[in-house]
């Protein structure tokens, strides 16, 4: 692994079901973010975790659930999935101690609900 | 409440200069950030300005004015590979990013 790296890349789901997306990054950053990318609007942050153990709300928390286990795993769940939810979705990470605190991309998982 | 703004599309020819703006509105003021993002892709970082100037990457310079809430990512010698969109992002008084929507900026030979 080199990075962030996310799965699955794409995925079509019945709404009411349940998903996880997974993200696993293996740079040791302390902090992990999930975001939604929809056409028309910047990235719109749904959770973050600053360190292993603690997670926040971002802008659009509601619909999802995440965990922070370990420093590199950061899962975004969809409890029951709604068509609103269709999304692509990035995860990011960044290490505070770089001073800039840049945050670095995953490859994004594209989901649709119907 | 927190805004960006972003010029929608811009078009450039392939050699020449193109300049693209974000003005912005935020909660507290503690860096910007301009990232490239190809189509299907992730967004990549491509500059960092916290004090205000000019700061230069080869083909890519930034400008952040922060008294006018105003930064501008200035790409030169365009090549047919710039064709992207270009995300300008703030960080606010929480420590969170917030996003403009991006400026697609198609080149053209």
């Amino acid at each position: 692994i080199a990075g962030i790296t996310q799965a699955p890349t794409s995925q079509i789901l019945a709404a009411g079901r349940r998903m996880t997306l997974r993200c696993t990054q293996d740079m040791r950053h302390n902090a992990m973010y999930w975001y939604r990318q929809d056409l028309g609007l910047g990235l719109r942050l749904i959770h973050y975790s600053n360190t292993a153990g603690t997670t926040g709300k971002g802008e659009v928390p509601d619909g999802y659930s995440v965990s922070r286990a370990n420093t590199d795993d950061f899962p975004l769940t969809l409890a029951s999935a709604v068509p609103s939810q269709t999304s692509v979705y990035f995860c990011a990470s960044s290490d505070e101690a770089s001073g800039t605190d840049t945050q670095y991309f995953g490859p994004g998982t594209r989901l649709t609900v119907l | 409440g927190q805004n960006i703004d972003q010029p929608t599309e811009m078009t450039a020819t392939e050699g020449a200069i193109v300049q693209i703006n974000c003005t912005y509105q935020t909660s507290g003021f503690n860096g910007l950030f301009w990232y490239q993002q190809h189509a299907g892709e992730a967004p990549t970082f491509l500059s960092y300005n916290v004090l205000d100037g000019l700061e230069e990457k080869g083909r890519f310079s930034s400008f952040l004015s922060r008294s006018k809430g105003y930064s501008y990512l200035l790409l030169k010698e365009l090549q047919m590979k710039d064709s992207a969109s270009y995300l300008c992002a703030v960080r606010d008084s929480n420590y969170q990013l917030i996003w403009g929507a991006g400026t697609k900026l198609i080149i053209k030979p």
